[in-house]
């Protein structure tokens, strides 16, 4: 079974300039999870998706970061503009239908922001 | 709000040693209990689990004890080997409230063993 597949792995752009990650979770997987996770730090959850709906998007930056997840499959996560205290590992996630199952991470987009 | 704490890192061992990493939580209710490991270059990976009190999560001789009294859930492994090298997280999940079934988690040891 593939697992939830992210690009790309790396990224590194200037302050002010504008980023887009893309996330494809398990086949199957109605609840997708993106985080942020800043060196030396846990992942802390930026939004949470059941199927193409938010559930809980309370600690998104929503001045600077979107996502979307339009046929409730693939996602993609933006930020413009880009600070540099962006600078993180974004990672993506998905579960079967709702919090109660585990989390499958994907590997990751290392975001350098200069 | 509920919060995790890890024990600090890095921990360097030599293979074939004892391993305990601290975990303490703070939550509201009765939260389930993760250790998620992370290898370099990876994902994080659930390692084991616990969902009520006293419970013990187990998996690759890995343990971990749901301490409702302490509010703990140290990990521990009898013997270390080298591929055990990555960074682990503790996580609770969220019981109840506004944000019912959300993962906290702390901030990560990085355990290196060496042989």
């Amino acid at each position: 079974e593939a697992g939830v597949a992210q690009s790309p792995r790396y990224k590194i752009i200037e302050k002010r300039q504008s980023v887009a990650f893309w996330c494809n979770p398990i086949s199957g997987h109605a609840t997708l999870y993106w985080y942020q996770q800043i060196l030396g730090q846990g992942p802390k959850l930026l939004i949470q998706f059941q199927n193409n709906g938010v559930v809980d998007d309370s600690q998104l930056p929503k001045d600077r970061f979107s996502a979307e997840r339009l046929k409730g499959v693939d996602s993609t996560l933006k930020i413009q503009p880009a600070k540099l205290e962006d600078s993180a590992v974004y990672l993506c996630a998905s579960s079967l239908s709702g919090t109660a199952y585990e989390q499958y991470f994907g590997p990751g987009t290392r975001l350098t922001v200069t | 709000g509920n919060s995790v704490t890890q024990m600090e890192g890095p921990v360097t061992l030599s293979e074939e040693a004892f391993l305990t990493i601290n975990c303490t939580y703070t939550a509201t209710g009765y939260p389930s209990l993760f250790w998620y490991v992370q290898y370099p270059g990876e994902g994080l990976q659930l390692l084991l689990k616990a969902t009520k009190a006293d419970d013990k999560g187990s998996n690759k001789g890995f343990e971990a004890t749901y301490r409702k009294e302490t509010t703990s859930f140290h990990l521990e492994k009898g013997s270390v080997q080298v591929s055990d090298s990555a960074v682990y997280f503790c996580a609770l999940r969220n019981a109840g409230g506004t944000s019912y079934g959300k993962l906290t988690f702390g901030q990560g040891t990085i355990l290196t063993v060496h042989p």
